[in-house]
């Protein structure tokens, strides 16, 4: 298994071109997220989906949107890029629930690091 | 709604020293909480959860963490340093409900190992 994949590992944007970030997983995982990263503040959710066809908003979506056609893929779309969507850009999946309540682990891709100017 | 606090955002420690890495955590239903480090350049790898099944919890490359009800902790330990541990470690709380699904994560800590 390759796991969590994205593409492309760096991005230099001009401030209003647009974007997708892409996220592919290959362990079946209905739940999938997309982080960003900024120095000094941890992981904040952009976007999520908990199976192909529902997505919902994160902590910080604004300037961003999802799709979930299919299990294995989540794209981000940045949409009239901006200096303050310069960041590390991570996507993540989780397996399936095993019990009712349980804990979910997330699997992390290698992170997208863009850079809008 | 739940949070997490980690305590330090830089720790350096020597070779061979005791690693010790807070984390404080808050939540109104018992937390799932997890450790996660990521190396530089990389994702973020998970060393090791509590869900509720023992309070010790021992994870990848020696490391362990204690979960303290009372205190309402989850420190994560390593009797020993070693230079490969240089990384950002981040601690990380999902709860027993709805949204379980969701993680929440501290800012991270960042491990300097002198030789």
């Amino acid at each position: 298994n390759a796991g969590v994949t994205q593409t492309p590992k760096f991005r230099i944007l001009k401030i209003g071109q647009s974007m997708t970030l892409q996220c592919t997983q290959d362990m079946n995982h209905n739940y999938m997220y997309w982080y960003r990263q900024d120095p000094g503040m941890g992981l904040k959710l952009i976007y999520y989906s908990v199976g192909a066809g529902i997505t919902d908003k994160g902590e910080v979506p604004n300037g961003y949107n999802v799709s979930r056609s299919t299990t294995e893929d989540f794209p981000l779309r940045l949409e009239l890029a901006a200096p303050s969507q310069t960041s590390v850009y991570f996507c993540a999946s989780s397996y399936p629930e095993v019990r009712a309540g349980g804990p979910f682990e997330q699997f992390f891709g290698p992170g997208t690091r863009l850079t809008v100017l | 709604a739940q949070s997490v606090t980690q305590l330090g955002s830089h720790v350096s420690v020597s070779e061979g020293a005791l690693v010790l890495l807070r984390c404080n955590y808050s939540s109104s239903v018992p937390p799932y909480l997890f450790w996660y480090v990521q190396y530089p350049n990389q994702g973020l790898q998970l060393l090791l959860k509590y869900t509720s099944a023992a309070t010790l919890v021992k994870g990848i490359n020696g490391f362990e963490a204690e979960f303290k009800k009372s205190e309402t902790s989850f420190h994560l330990t390593k009797p020993s340093a070693h230079m490969s541990d240089a990384a950002e470690y981040f601690c990380a709380v999902s709860y027993s409900g709805g949204s379980n699904y969701k993680l929440t994560f501290g800012k991270g800590t960042l491990l300097t190992v002198n030789p």
